[in-house]
């Protein structure tokens, strides 16, 4: 049973433009969502995160986004550069325990 | 300022055999949670130490424990080694903060490659 899905394997995005990444979730009782950047050979980076008291949370180039009525959330990187080119996942939170999903390779090209 | 540091990189180990990695927390973290990352799939839970205990645990077997020592340091320990058990280990660190949330800090993680 997964309960944190990202149901998109890659995405490509030209330089500049923005990156759109999305993730759904099923557990109600999640409270803190989280992405993380993951480049090959290291561990993953914290990024950004939202509660799910919020529905919106920014910083510089990064954005996440949260519906709770649809449990969905996306996270918007603008604009794109090539070194954000990575593994993205997302990652729900109960009682301080994550849930990641998949990971979206997200590639930027110049 | 050291982030969350764990030893070793690699490892290779054989079937039945028993393995011990360890993780240093990120400064002023006094919480330490251990994931296990297989080939394409994003990190699985497998418990968390706080105040040298275990706090609370994943869907894992008993063939997986753990330890926190005083210093908040922290060791994952497997034992009968099993094919399925190679995978990417990784630790994470934060702060047991009960009036708000705290993102965890991952370490760079140890390859178990069994034969």
């Amino acid at each position: 049973d997964q309960q944190v899905k990202q149901n998109s394997p890659s995405l490509s995005v030209q330089e500049g433009r923005i990156s759109i990444l999305n993730c759904d979730y099923t557990n109600s009782m999640f409270d803190y969502f989280l992405w993380y950047k993951k480049y090959p050979a290291e561990g993953p980076t914290f990024l950004i995160s939202i509660s799910s008291i919020k529905d919106k949370n920014e910083d510089g180039r990064f954005t996440v986004f949260l519906n709770k009525s649809a449990k969905h959330l996306s996270l918007h990187i603008v604009p794109s550069q090539p070194g954000d080119s990575a593994v993205y996942f997302c990652a729900a939170s109960v009682t301080d325990k994550l849930i990641f999903g998949t990971g979206t390779r997200l590639q930027v090209f110049p | 300022d050291a982030g969350v540091t764990q030893s070793p990189t690699h490892l290779i180990k054989t079937r039945g055999q028993q393995v011990t990695l360890r993780c240093s927390p990120k400064s002023g973290h006094d919480t330490v949670s251990w994931y296990q990352q297989a080939l394409g799939q994003g990190p699985q839970f497998i418990f968390q130490y706080y105040e040298e205990e275990e706090r609370q645990r994943g869907n894992f077997p008993d063939r997986f424990s753990g330890h926190q020592f005083p210093n908040y340091s922290s060791e994952l320990n497997v034992n009968a080694l099993l094919l399925g058990d190679s995978a990417l280990y990784l630790c994470a660190s934060s702060t047991l903060d009960r009036g708000s949330n705290q993102p965890q800090h991952f370490g760079d993680g140890t390859r178990l490659s069994i034969l």
